[in-house]
């Protein structure tokens, strides 16, 4: 099946410092991937649709210039919080679809981010 | 926009009784429906979609228009069923397909 991935799982940083999110497909190609947030025992909120070779589109409310979105390949989107702050801690998680199966998400583990 | 419902937060049933997590949505046109689970510690994974209509695991979820709902079920639950499910409705724009998660209804199985 569908294998998404994200690196790093865990990441503890300082407040004021970037961090840069990892996801890949690695068994397909995704011309689209998404970017969700998850706070302890709540839904997944999705922040923003990432485009191969294009701009990313972000939802209602997600700081374009917060959340730093880069589809640079097939295989490959990054999530860069960028001057993060203790608010931003929180659970990102990707998806991906298999072409021609692109509404059928496959999830990553998600990363989990504190900044202190 | 495509909303979703998910009444209950909680739903606590006993092993091998029946259970139904329900899931009510709001649209225009033909909508699509998924339904996601999320296991202790695991990923989210997709456990069906209503289009193929399907039994995953013993669940089924039937899409009634009149009702707008989009329940999941299944007649003999089990201690393994115990997990977080999402209702999800697919949105579709141009080329773009994007899922919206309802809150989610977290499933306990007791023994």
């Amino acid at each position: 099946g569908a294998v998404v991935s994200q690196h790093p799982s865990w990441v503890i940083c300082k407040s004021g410092t970037s961090v840069k999110i990892e996801c890949r497909s690695l068994d397909f190609q995704a011309t689209t991937m998404f970017w969700y947030r998850q706070f302890p025992k709540q839904s997944l909120m999705l922040m923003a649709t990432s485009n191969e070779g294009s701009k990313a589109t972000y939802e209602q409310g997600v700081e374009k210039d917060k959340f730093l979105i880069n589809h640079a390949s097939l295989t490959l989107s990054t999530l860069t919080v960028t001057s993060a702050h203790p608010e931003d801690s929180s659970f990102y998680i990707c998806s991906a679809g298999p072409p021609g199966l692109a509404e059928t998400q496959y999830f990553g583990p998600g990363t989990r981010l504190l900044v202190l | 926009a495509q909303r979703v419902t998910q009444p209950e937060k909680l739903l606590s049933v006993f092993k091998g009784a029946p259970v139904e997590l329900k899931c009510n949505y709001s649209y225009s046109g033909s909508p699509e429906l998924f339904w996601y689970v999320q296991y202790s510690r695991q990923r989210l994974q997709l456990l069906l979609r209503h289009i193929s209509r399907e039994s995953i695991k013993g669940f089924t979820a039937d899409l009634n228009k009149g009702e707008t709902s989009f329940h999941l079920k299944k007649p003999f639950a089990q201690e393994e069923d115990s997990a977080m499910y999402y209702c999800a409705p697919l949105n579709s724009g141009g080329s773009n397909y994007k899922l919206t998660f309802g809150k989610g209804t977290l499933l306990t199985v007791n023994p």
